[in-house]
């Protein structure tokens, strides 16, 4: 079974508009993080933000915020304010700390696309 | 501020070549990583290693090996090269616990012809 899930393999947004790419996690750990890493199609892997399994409060990283839906099992990125340098791939990522030494998982990404 | 530094960045290799791919950190990380990227399939663990001297298999390990002789080295080696393994090949390293992430290396895009 898939344990990171990103239904949306391309999303289209304005710029200056606020966007929301979504994942959803499958995992029987209490104790779990999960990441959003860009990567821009010059290649590298950039670390976005951070949640943490026992975090009350959604992260945020200036015009990054994670929807953190503990329930749902879901931990949806929303991108405020768009800008072009905002096109990249974008994935979800979770650790899990009682397994596989802290390996991270990624799910399929989503390509955002910024149109001017 | 080297983080994690990949070679080769770009590789041609014939059907049953054999090469090492490097990775070498310099932030005293405990494990390492490497991961293969494939479109519509993310990242893929390949190996791991979560200390000097010790590497085990991730997700997709065959017609790979890895070594980890020096903390601050991963190895990646392919003994003959395969169509297949065509793809983008990540370097990772990271302090362990479920939070910290992973800092990434440039990747090296490794086709195989």
């Amino acid at each position: 079974a898939q344990k990171i899930t990103q239904t949306q393999p391309g999303m289209f947004v304005q710029e200056k508009e606020a966007v929301t790419l979504d994942c959803t996690y499958d995992t029987s750990d209490q104790s779990y993080g999960l990441f959003w890493y860009k990567q821009p199609s010059s290649g590298e892997m950039i670390f976005l933000i951070y949640q943490g399994s026992y975090d009350e409060q959604n992260a945020t990283e200036g015009r990054y915020s994670l929807n953190f839906q503990k329930a749902r099992k879901s931990a949806n990125l929303v991108i405020s304010a768009s800008q072009l340098g905002d096109s990249a791939m974008y994935f979800c990522a979770m650790r899990e700390v009682g397994t596989s030494y802290g390996k991270l998982t990624f799910g399929q990404g989503t390509i955002l696309t910024v149109h001017p | 501020n080297a983080g994690v530094t990949q070679t080769p960045k770009f590789r041609v290799l014939k059907t049953g070549q054999s090469m090492t791919l490097l990775c070498a950190q310099d932030m005293n990380h405990e494990y390492m990583y490497w991961y293969r990227q494939d479109p519509g399939m993310g990242l893929r663990l390949i190996h791991y290693s979560v200390g000097e001297g010790t590497t085990a298999k991730g997700e997709v390990p065959d017609g790979y090996n890895v070594s980890r002789l020096k903390k601050q080295n991963f190895l990646l080696g392919l003994e003959s090269a395969a169509p297949s393994q065509t793809s983008v090949y990540f370097c990772a390293s990271s302090p362990g616990g479920a939070d910290y992430g992973y800092t990434f290396g440039s990747g090296t895009r490794l086709t195989v012809v």
